[in-house]
């Protein structure tokens, strides 16, 4: 069954830095596009960024554009979101997911991963 | 980009049908058959229930449906039960810079 683990969240001071990690498994990750999504403490989803199969096609939301990168490695069957300039706005639960780029739809979530930004 | 717009709650007893709007423009939701919809129990991640407007995934019950008009898609939930109660978010594809986004999500309460 298809599983996706994050890991890599907690407490960082404003400015700082955090690199958050999604552990794929049972499916072939590297035919996949995947992508992360957030959510601030009660509030709504927002998408963060994507990336594409085999990582040439890279969006991100204009929020976290120039301060977050998107990166996957394969042969690791990972996705990656190194987070720089961390504010307190980007306090969330990061959420990885499977995307489908054809249909347009996050069809398997992870559990999601606390990131506090806060001095 | 702008997130979509969706009612804050809604409610209903159990065994009725309930519907949550989510409402978009002529770049998103209006221009597009890329509408799908989440469900978020508390402390769970999201569970896609619809997509491309009206398209079921295996293993969601078909008490669940979605459809879309000009630029307002809607999911109805019919035969209301306890375990329905949740947050529901819709999506859609968009042709601004940023090509996805979320609706502010609808609190639905079974009474």
């Amino acid at each position: 069954q298809v599983q996706l683990v994050e890991s890599g969240g907690g407490l960082v001071k404003p400015g700082g830095s955090l690199r958050l990690s999604c552990a794929a498994s049972g499916f072939t990750f590297s035919d996949y596009y995947m992508s992360w999504i957030r959510q601030a403490p009660g509030k709504g989803l927002e998408w963060v960024s994507y990336i594409s199969s085999s990582g040439s096609t890279i969006y991100y939301a204009d929020s976290v554009k120039g301060r977050f990168t998107i990166s996957r490695d394969n042969a690791k069957n990972s996705l990656y979101l190194q987070m720089n300039s961390l504010r307190a706005e980007d306090t969330a639960v990061y959420y990885c997911a499977r995307y489908s780029s054809y249909n347009v739809y996050f069809d398997y979530w992870g559990q999601g991963t606390l990131v506090t930004v806060s001095s | 980009q702008s997130a979509l717009t969706q009612p804050a709650s809604v409610s209903g007893s159990p065994g009725q049908s309930i519907t949550i709007s989510c409402t978009g423009t002529s770049s998103d939701v209006g221009g597009y058959n890329y509408v799908s919809w989440y469900q978020q129990h508390p402390g769970k991640a999201p569970k896609l229930m619809i997509y491309e407007v009206s398209n079921r995934p295996s293993g969601v019950s078909n008490r669940f449906s979605g459809s879309k008009s000009g630029n307002t898609a809607s999911l109805t939930i019919s035969g209301l039960q306890a375990e329905d109660e949740a947050d529901y978010y819709c999506s859609s594809y968009t042709s601004s810079s940023t090509p996805c986004v979320f609706g502010t999500g609808t609190k639905v309460t079974v009474l």
